[in-house]
């Protein structure tokens, strides 16, 4: 079964803070990795794609980094802003599905 | 920027009675997704769509569930007798799927969800 894990459940940080959070996933027959920004009442917003073993992408003061071989990907914040609290969302592809296993996410407060 | 809607924002039902979830896709995208989050719990997949059929669907996606693209525009849900378990967010999404296959690098792009209420 796979199981996707996030962590911590919830983050609360000052203003200015950089931050970090965590997704693990089966590493076998992995596919690809995709985060999302969910704010309340809006739409999942999708932050990254990730496929490749070392892979880091970035979009302004968020960035992200995956390993597959040990099943991990982390999330960066730099200098949180209050407009970053939202819940941060992990979801695993595998091959041979549309499917994707989604983690419980990260809910992060970010207070000015 | 072309985004996914979906409607209601809010549907609440007598358990029994069917229930219709309308999203609108993204109108290049060739691949459509249904999911759902009960309260507390994952976010969780239902069925894909492709070419005008089912290509994958869950354990979950039992024969209460269908989906439909009814016109060139819009997707829909349909839950034939609804239950007090099917109370929960449903999320509508669609991907490029320019691949043509299953299993991408394509971001599935979401809409707000439509929260169903079975009394």
């Amino acid at each position: 079964i796979l199981n996707v894990e996030q962590s911590p459940q919830s983050l609360h940080v000052q203003e200015g803070d950089s931050t970090n959070f965590t997704c693990s996933f089966p590493s076998s027959n992995f596919y690809a990795l995709h985060w999302y920004r969910w704010e309340t009442a809006k739409s999942p917003e999708a932050l990254f794609v990730m496929t490749l073993n070392g892979d880091e992408k970035k979009k302004g003061r968020i960035s992200a980094t995956l390993n597959t071989k040990e099943g991990y990907s982390y999330l960066y914040i730099k200098g949180s802003q209050p407009e970053d609290s939202a819940t941060y969302l992990c979801a695993s592809l595998s091959y041979n599905t549309d499917k994707l296993i989604f983690g419980t996410g990260t809910r992060l407060q970010v207070f000015p | 920027e072309p985004e996914v809607t979906q409607t209601p924002s809010h549907q609440v039902t007598q358990m029994g009675q069917e229930v219709i979830l309308r999203c609108v896709p993204i109108s290049n995208h060739l691949y459509f997704y249904w999911y759902r989050q009960i309260l507390g719990q994952k976010v969780e997949f239902l069925v894909s769509f492709y070419n005008n059929e089912i290509s994958e669907k869950s354990e979950i996606f039992d024969d209460q569930f269908s989906v439909e693209r009814p016109d060139g525009s819009n997707f829909t849900l349909k839950i034939r007798s609804t239950k007090l378990e099917d109370s929960a967010m449903y999320f509508c999404a669609s991907s490029e799927g320019t691949s043509g296959g299953i299993t991408s690098t394509d971001t599935q792009y979401f809409g707000p969800g439509t929260r169903l209420t079975v009394l």
